[in-house]
């Protein structure tokens, strides 16, 4: 079965500093990995998507994200964050068919001055 | 659509009254997917249709719940006599191929009363 787990719930980071965080997968087969933001009220935007090649992803907004097959993760990363970047992040998975994605549990990000 | 729609946007109940959640895809994408929403629970699969049929209905969490496709296009989820339980956001996506992201709706924020 597959699972995503998001060891994280709440991170505080200041504005400009760096931001990880963490996602870490169960799944038998080849999996697509996803980066979902949310903001208060809002639906769930695409940051970045992994299917296959390079590991290192880039996505929008300045986040970037690397596969590591050997630790089963999906870390998403952001060099300096802005005030806007507040906002809850969900890592997901799902696999090389048509079938549902299964979300973690998603991880609070919330900047300070 | 530019975008998946969903609506109403909020809908208020009283507990035993039925509901019907609409979902309006991305136009051309056979892939659609219902989430649920709720505080406690993250992001919960509830349906999956592939065209008109549904592939995968193991998230629906009772026999009120049910949900249709037509023209494979406009969803609708239903859920009969709704209780206080099922105060949630209900999100819809949908997908054109299967290397691209799932695309969300901004959600249906239902509260039961």
């Amino acid at each position: 079965a597959q699972s995503v787990t998001q060891p994280d719930i709440h991170i505080t980071v200041s504005e400009g500093a760096s931001l990880e965080l963490r996602c870490n997968y169960s799944y038998g087969a080849t999996p697509y990995l996803f980066w979902y933001v949310q903001s208060p009220g809002q639906g769930l935007q695409l940051l970045l998507k992994y299917f296959s090649g390079d590991t290192l992803v880039q996505g929008i907004k300045g986040f970037e994200a690397e596969f590591k097959r050997s630790q089963s993760s999906f870390n998403l990363r952001k060099p300096s964050v802005h005030w806007s970047d507040a906002a809850e992040y969900f890592c997901a998975v799902g696999g090389d068919s048509w079938g549902k994605l299964q979300f973690g549990a998603g991880t609070q990000v919330v900047v300070t001055p | 659509g530019a975008g998946v729609s969903q609506s109403p946007s909020n809908k208020v109940t009283e507990k035993g009254k039925d509901v019907e959640l609409r979902c309006d895809p991305i136009s051309g994408h056979t892939a659609l997917y219902w989430y649920r929403q709720s505080l406690g629970q993250g992001l919960e699969f509830l349906i999956y249709f592939q065209g008109n049929s549904a592939p995968d209905k193991s998230g629906l969490p009772s026999d009120r719940f049910s949900a249709e496709r037509t023209g494979g296009s406009v969803s609708t989820l239903t859920i009969q006599r709704t209780q206080q339980e099922d105060s949630a956001v209900y999100l819809c996506a949908s997908r054109g191929q299967l290397n691209s992201g799932y695309t969300f709706g901004s959600g249906t924020r239902l509260t039961v009363v």
